[in-house]
């Protein structure tokens, strides 16, 4: 099993750029969740799903759209990147029991500049 | 708004002593905690969960306490080595729609041979 996985590992875009995150999970997961972290800061909540075609707000929404097409994709988008995007963007997925433990995927390292 | 603060400055220690961390959340009751590991330039990595309703956890080396009163968590690391040097996050989390969990900001512990 490859667990989790996220496409790309790094990206730079220039500012007002789009791009779509990719993760991945073989596990059967329910849950999918997208998280940035920054220095100094713990993992904040950006969107999180809870199961196929389903899609809910965390913490830090704004300038991200996401979607859950298929149970095993969670697509991430930046519609028009800013510098404030830059950062690591961890996705997770749990299976949906609580309290589930929540396993993540490798990270993307994204620079708006 | 909920409050997750750990030791944000490194916590040093030497081979074989006993690694404490601190974890104290405000303005949250959470159901249960959660505890991972983050090695540099990766996702972080599920350790440990305790409940509410449970005093204390172990598994191998290491140990969890949950204080609801004091609002706290300690996690340690028994006969510590370095392999053990990484971040550890703390993460308190309720029975929500999503069980979704805030962060905190990680305590990064180095064992020195």
């Amino acid at each position: 099993n490859a667990g989790v996985t996220q496409t790309p590992k790094f990206r730079v875009l220039k500012t007002g750029q789009s791009m779509t995150l990719l993760c991945a999970q073989d596990m059967n997961h329910e849950y999918m969740y997208w998280y940035r972290q920054d220095p100094g800061m713990g993992l904040r909540l950006i969107h999180y799903s809870v199961g196929e075609g389903t899609t809910a707000k965390g913490e830090v929404p704004d300038g991200y759209n996401v979607s859950r097409l298929k149970k095993q994709n969670f697509l991430l988008g930046l519609e028009s990147a800013a510098p404030s995007q830059t950062s690591v963007y961890f996705c997770a997925s749990s299976s949906g029991g609580a309290p589930g433990e929540q396993y993540f995927g490798p990270g993307t390292r994204l620079t708006v500049t | 708004s909920q409050k997750i603060e750990q030791n944000s400055e490194a916590l040093n220690i030497q081979e074989g002593k006993t690694a404490t961390l601190t974890c104290n959340y405000t303005n949250y009751s959470p159901a249960y905690l959660q505890w991972y590991r983050q090695d540099p330039g990766r996702g972080p990595v599920f350790l440990l969960l305790i409940r509410e309703n449970e005093k204390e956890k172990r598994k191998e080396r290491l140990k969890v306490t949950f204080d609801t009163t004091l609002k706290q968590s300690l996690f340690h690391i028994t006969a510590s080595q370095p392999a053990d040097s990484a971040t550890y996050l703390c993460a308190p989390g309720a029975l929500n729609a999503g069980n979704m969990l805030t962060f905190g900001g990680g305590t990064r512990l180095m064992v020195k041979p």
